[in-house]
């Protein structure tokens, strides 16, 4: 296991399109969070799992917005009818609940542009 | 709400210089704190972890101090390279297993 996998590395899609996200976690660990991040800034919290229960989500996540970890292992971050706003870069962590040790792996991230 | 900032936004030094990177958060009823580094167009790199009962962690030329109760963390970078020239970001994991970013310290150093 080479760590949180992120696929596809980029996206570009025109406005009014759908796209889809693939993030799969390092094996053993039960935690999943989705981030974005725009140009300049630190990755803001859009969504998180343990296992596959979705626990929360961020008022950022609007409607358009889904995401799905249908068996506790990769998880999926579905946007529908994209809007150009919706471009930045998506960031998938993973981490396992273990005592007090609770450190949060990166994916490389999806750098989704929409046109 | 927790909130988390870092000071300065950007930063550059030349080659060999010791810097310190400042994060400040407001609630201090956090797990751990956790410095990252990100390169341009990249996903994140962790660097250092210190959870809410440690006061410092070292890896290398990094070191990282903790002080819950003023809600701050400073990474200290010894002998600077510019291999080190990246975005550094702090990030703390709330009570609600949220992890919370600053706004991240853009790092030149100039050979």
């Amino acid at each position: 296991d080479t760590g949180v996998s992120q696929n596809p590395r980029h996206k570009i899609t025109k406005r009014g399109q759908n796209v889809t996200f693939r993030c799969d976690p390092i094996s053993e660990h039960n935690r999943l969070y989705w981030y974005r991040q725009t140009l300049g800034q630190g990755p803001e919290f859009l969504t998180y799992f343990q296992n596959e229960a979705q626990l929360e989500k961020s008022r950022l996540l609007s409607d358009r917005f889904s995401a799905e970890r249908p068996k506790g292992s990769f998880s999926t971050l579905e946007i529908q009818r994209t809007e150009q706003g919706d471009s930045a870069m998506y960031l998938c962590a993973s981490s396992v609940l273990q005592g007090a040790d609770t450190e949060a792996f990166f994916g490389q991230g999806t750098r989704l542009t929409v046109v | 709400k927790q909130e988390v900032t870092q000071i300065p936004a950007a930063l550059s030094v030349p080659e060999g210089e010791n810097l310190v990177l400042n994060c400040s958060f407001t609630d201090s009823a956090i797990y751990n704190l956790q410095w990252f580094r990100q390169d341009p167009g990249k996903g994140l790199t962790s660097l250092l972890l210190i959870q809410s009962s440690q006061r410092e962690q070292t890896s290398g030329r990094l070191n990282a101090s903790l002080d819950k109760s003023s809600g701050r963390s400073t990474l200290y970078i010894a002998a600077s390279q510019p291999g080190d020239s990246a975005t550094y970001l702090c990030a703390v994991e709330t009570s609600y297993d949220k992890v919370i970013f600053g706004p991240g310290t853009s790092l030149s150093v100039i050979p």
